[in-house]
This record gives C-alpha cells, sequence and structure tokens, in this order.
C-alpha cells in the first residue's frame, strides 16, 4: 500500500488543454515534493512546499499544499509535448526520507 | 548533467550472482539516498547514509547491503540475485537540512 495516492495514474491530453494531478495521504507531511521523470532518467525536482495552504507556481505549473499538509495538486495549463512524462510526489515524514507515490503517466499530443 | 554520477548505466547479470551499483553525490552533499524502482512497485526507499553513517532503513533485503565511504562515494551490493531483482536502482543526494533531492540516471539491472 502506497503512502501517497496519486491519480489519475494515465491522463493523456491533446496539446493545449489544462491538467490537474492529485496526490493524497492520510498522514501529515513537513515538506511535499513534486518531481518529473523522462524515460531513461532519474526524477527531476520541480518543486518544494512547506507551508499548509501554500500555492506555488513554475512558469504553467501551479502547485497547492493542503492546508492540513496531507495532499497536493499539480495543476498544467496550455498542456505542451513537453510536459509529458511521469509526474511523482513525495512527501516526507521522518528525517529527509521521501516516499513516493506510485506516480502519473502524462502525454500531450500535439 | 544532474551532478549525481551512477555506475554502471546498464547491468545483465544471472541468477545467484553479485553485483556492485556506484553512486557519486552532487559535490557538498552529504546524505545518499538508494531507491529500487519497479513498474509495479514505483520508487521503494531501500536505504539512506549521512556522512559516512547509516541514518535511515526502508524495505531493504538481507541480500543487499550498502556503504557510504569516506570521500562520501556509496555502493549497493546485490547479492544472490533474482529474476525479482531486475530493476532500475537510483541514488539520490541532498545537502544537510535541505529536502532537494537530486538524483542519478540510474543503474538498470537485469537479472536472467
Amino acid at each position: 500500500t502506497q503512502l501517497l495516492e496519486q491519480s489519475p495514474q494515465f491522463l493523456s491530453i491533446q496539446e493545449g488543454e489544462n491538467l490537474t494531478v492529485y496526490c493524497n495521504s492520510s498522514s501529515v507531511f513537513s515538506s511535499l515534493q513534486w518531481y518529473r521523470q523522462e524515460p531513461g532518467e532519474g526524477p527531476v525536482l520541480l518543486v518544494t512546499v512547506v507551508t499548509g495552504g501554500e500555492v506555488k507556481k513554475l512558469k504553467r505549473l501551479t502547485f497547492q499544499f493542503g492546508d492540513a499538509r496531507k495532499d497536493s495538486s499539480l495543476h498544467i495549463t496550455a498542456a505542451q509535448p513537453g510536459d509529458t512524462g511521469l509526474y511523482l510526489c513525495a512527501g516526507a515524514l521522518i528525517g529527509y526520507k521521501l516516499s513516493f507515490g506510485a506516480g502519473t503517466t502524462v502525454t500531450v499530443r500535439a | 548533467d544532474s551532478g549525481v554520477t551512477q555506475t554502471p548505466k546498464h547491468l545483465i547479470t544471472a541468477t545467484g550472482q553479485r553485483v556492485t551499483l556506484r553512486c557519486s553525490p552532487r559535490s557538498g552533499d552529504l546524505s545518499v539516498y538508494w531507491y529500487q524502482q519497479s513498474l509495479d512497485q514505483g520508487l521503494q526507499f531501500l536505504i539512506q547514509y549521512y556522512n559516512g553513517e547509516e541514518r535511515a532503513k526502508g524495505n531493504i533485503l538481507e541480500r543487499f547491503s550498502a556503504q557510504q565511504f569516506p570521500d562520501l562515494h556509496s555502493e549497493l551490493n546485490l547479492s544472490s540475485l533474482e529474476l525479482g531483482d531486475s530493476a532500475l536502482y537510483f541514488c539520490a543526494s541532498s545537502p544537510q537540512g535541505n529536502y532537494g533531492y537530486t538524483f542519478g540516471s540510474g543503474t538498470r539491472l537485469t537479472v536472467v
């Protein structure tokens, strides 16, 4: 059983559309991170959120940390083919060890 | 280049054998983490070292062991390999007090 549940598991959209990926847990995290992973490569850190209710924007990506620090969402506006990849959320519980969700595979069709 | 170097990139070996995966962390990072990624299990935490000392242990089998050397590079040893050990093995590093991990490109292990 995953500590962090991500939904949906797969997402396929047309270029220019918007998408949202969700990351939920019953645990409270001291911080939550989002990573993107491309085939054959390691995950790359996109953002870290620390404060409940925090919203961070990275160009067309908007990340939100839930008020209770148990959930998070990633919203992409006007998706582009370059946004294609596996999106992973990861939560920090004890120390700096991260627990990862199973990931959401996003495909943006040109 | 993320700054975290993993070797080898690919490894094919037979069941029952032993292999060693190597990781050089990003310059200045004291923590090294090992993760296993398979299609059905996702990224699973194996073990963490901080400045040469084991800091946390996850779902690491007894057949697996790791260490971090004085120069901070780390090695993950996998022995008595089984078909189910086939996976991507990632090393990540982080500086003290920073939650951001930098991952290497991984070692793809195939056990035949």
